[in-house]
C-alpha cells in the first residue's frame, strides 16, 4: 500500500536556525497537505500543494511538491520557539483518504 | 462556521471493557468523516473514512468499528478493548470537494489499563 515518509524524525535547532523536513511517497500524489501537531494538541492544517514543482510561502515558512509529485519539503526559515511542534506531510493519490507521513519533531532551543 | 466536536477528552478503561468515542461536526453537510490513531510520539494511523450515512470503509483490521448514524455524527466503538488499543484517537473532517484540508477534533487520550 502507499506510504509516505519524513526525515528527520527529530530535530534539534538553535531559535533562529533554519529548519526542513522531507516527505516521500511510494507512489505518486495528485495533491499533499502538510499539519502542525503541538505538543499535547492536535494536527492543524497549514497548506494544500496541487501542482508539480508548485512552491507556496507562508511568512517564513515555505513548501515545494517534487516535479514527479512523489517528494515535498517544508523548510522554515529563522525558527522561533512558537514552531516548536511536530509537522506531519499527508498525501492522496486521488481518493478521499490521505495517508500521513511519519511526522519531524522540532524542538526550538532559546 | 464549521466545527468539530470530539468526547471524551480523556478515557482510562479496562482491558475487555466496551468503547464508544462520538464525534459530530456542525456548519456543514455531507463532510467526509475520519477516524485516526496516533500512538504516542508517533504518527496518524487512518482507521476508518465514511463518504455518506452508513458508508464506512476500514483501513486496519482490529477488534474496532465505526459507524454514521447520521450525517455529522461518526461513531468509534469497540466490543472488547485490548491494551494494544491504548493511544490518541482523533476524528476529523473534510469537504468532498475540493479539500482544502482536514479540520481535527481535539482527540481522545484513551489508555486501556
Amino acid at each position: 500500500g502507499q506510504q509516505v515518509m519524513q526525515i528527520p524524525q527529530y530535530q534539534h535547532v538553535q531559535e533562529g536556525e533554519d529548519f526542513t523536513t522531507y516527505c516521500n511517497s511510494s507512489t505518486t500524489l495528485s495533491n499533499i497537505q502538510w499539519y502542525k501537531q503541538r505538543p499535547g494538541g492536535h494536527p492543524v492544517f497549514l497548506i494544500q500543494l496541487v501542482k508539480s514543482g508548485e512552491v507556496k510561502k507562508q511568512k517564513r515558512l515555505t513548501f515545494q511538491f517534487g516535479e514527479a509529485k512523489k517528494n515535498s519539503s517544508l523548510h522554515i526559515t529563522a525558527t522561533q520557539t512558537t514552531d516548536v511542534g511536530t509537522y506531519f506531510c499527508a498525501g492522496t493519490s486521488g481518493t478521499y483518504k490521505y495517508i500521513f507521513g511519519t511526522g519531524t519533531r522540532l524542538k526550538v532551543l532559546a | 462556521s464549521q466545527t468539530i466536536h470530539q468526547w471524551p477528552a480523556t478515557l482510562v478503561q479496562p482491558v475487555g471493557s466496551p468503547l464508544s468515542l462520538e464525534c459530530t461536526v456542525e456548519g456543514t453537510s455531507n463532510p467526509n468523516l475520519y477516524w485516526y490513531r496516533q500512538a504516542a510520539g508517533r504518527g496518524l494511523q487512518l482507521l476508518f473514512y465514511s463518504v455518506g450515512i452508513g458508508q464506512i470503509s476500514s483501513e486496519v483490521p482490529q477488534n474496532l468499528s465505526a459507524s454514521r448514524p447520521q450525517d455529522r455524527q461518526f461513531i468509534l466503538s469497540s466490543k472488547k478493548l485490548l491494551l494494544s488499543d491504548s493511544g490518541f484517537y482523533l476524528c476529523a473532517w473534510a469537504e468532498r470537494a475540493p479539500n482544502y484540508g482536514y479540520t481535527f477534533g481535539s482527540g481522545t487520550r484513551l489508555t486501556v489499563v
